[in-house]
């Protein structure tokens, strides 16, 4: 079955405690994206990459690394979580060019105390 | 630059028709999305249209565009309660794998 899987589902940590974000798809695509969800604010952009050792920041990119060494594997790392950072996590992947259509994970929600 | 515009909710009855609008700035978008969201689950799309067609439909679902106002509609026929969830409207550009969303628009069904 197609899919992107994110790990995991649900993330309580402490300020400062560095965490990964796992983030897997199936279906090689070269394009994968993390959003981060917040009441009133929709969907934005965290990271983004085109492929495999290329990553570009996308809207809300501070306090956040990304690392792209395999085609299906994009993880999100917080070096220091701050509470600010709490929030509903979304990957995204897509081929390139085409339709653009982008599937989704089923998200992570992170709480940092 | 770039920015997508959407009510934020919309309440109706079941068996009504539920109208979702949406509206966008950059006039090179290339195709348009409708995404749904389900209560505790990711984004799932529903449909997409590419910027020379006016309207497609499929099934329940009209998408309408006005490319002269740059405006985007979701029209849902005999709207059930599972159709309640959040809508969000998006934009691509031609050559460009990166997607503007809407702020989305909670749809409520009731009985």
């Amino acid at each position: 079955e197609a899919q992107v899987t994110q790990n995991p589902r649900y993330l309580i940590t402490v300020t400062g405690k560095k965490l990964t974000v796992t983030c897997s798809q199936n279906m090689n695509h070269e394009y994968m994206s993390w959003y981060r969800q917040d009441p009133g604010l929709g969907l934005r952009q965290i990271y983004y990459s085109m492929n495999v050792e290329v990553t570009d920041k996308g809207d809300v990119p501070e306090g956040y690394k990304v690392s792209r060494k395999e085609k299906r594997n994009f993880p999100l790392i917080l070096e220091s979580p701050s509470p600010n950072q709490t929030s509903l996590y979304f990957c995204a992947s897509s081929p390139q060019g085409g339709k653009n259509i982008q599937y989704f994970g089923a998200g992570t929600r992170l709480s940092v105390l | 630059g770039e920015d997508v515009e959407q009510s934020l909710f919309l309440s109706v009855r079941e068996g009504d028709s539920s109208v979702i609008n949406c509206t966008y700035t950059d006039s090179s978008s290339t195709y348009l999305y409708w995404y749904k969201q389900e209560p505790g689950a990711g984004l799932q799309l529903l449909t997409y249209i590419f910027s020379n067609m006016d309207m497609k439909q499929d099934q329940r679902l009209t998408v309408l565009l006005n490319k002269k106002d740059k405006h985007l509609s979701l029209r849902i026929a005999d709207t059930q309660t599972g159709d309640s969830a959040i809508y969000f409207c998006a934009e691509s550009l031609s050559g460009y794998s990166t997607l503007t969303f809407g702020k989305g628009t909670m749809l409520l069904v009731s009985p």
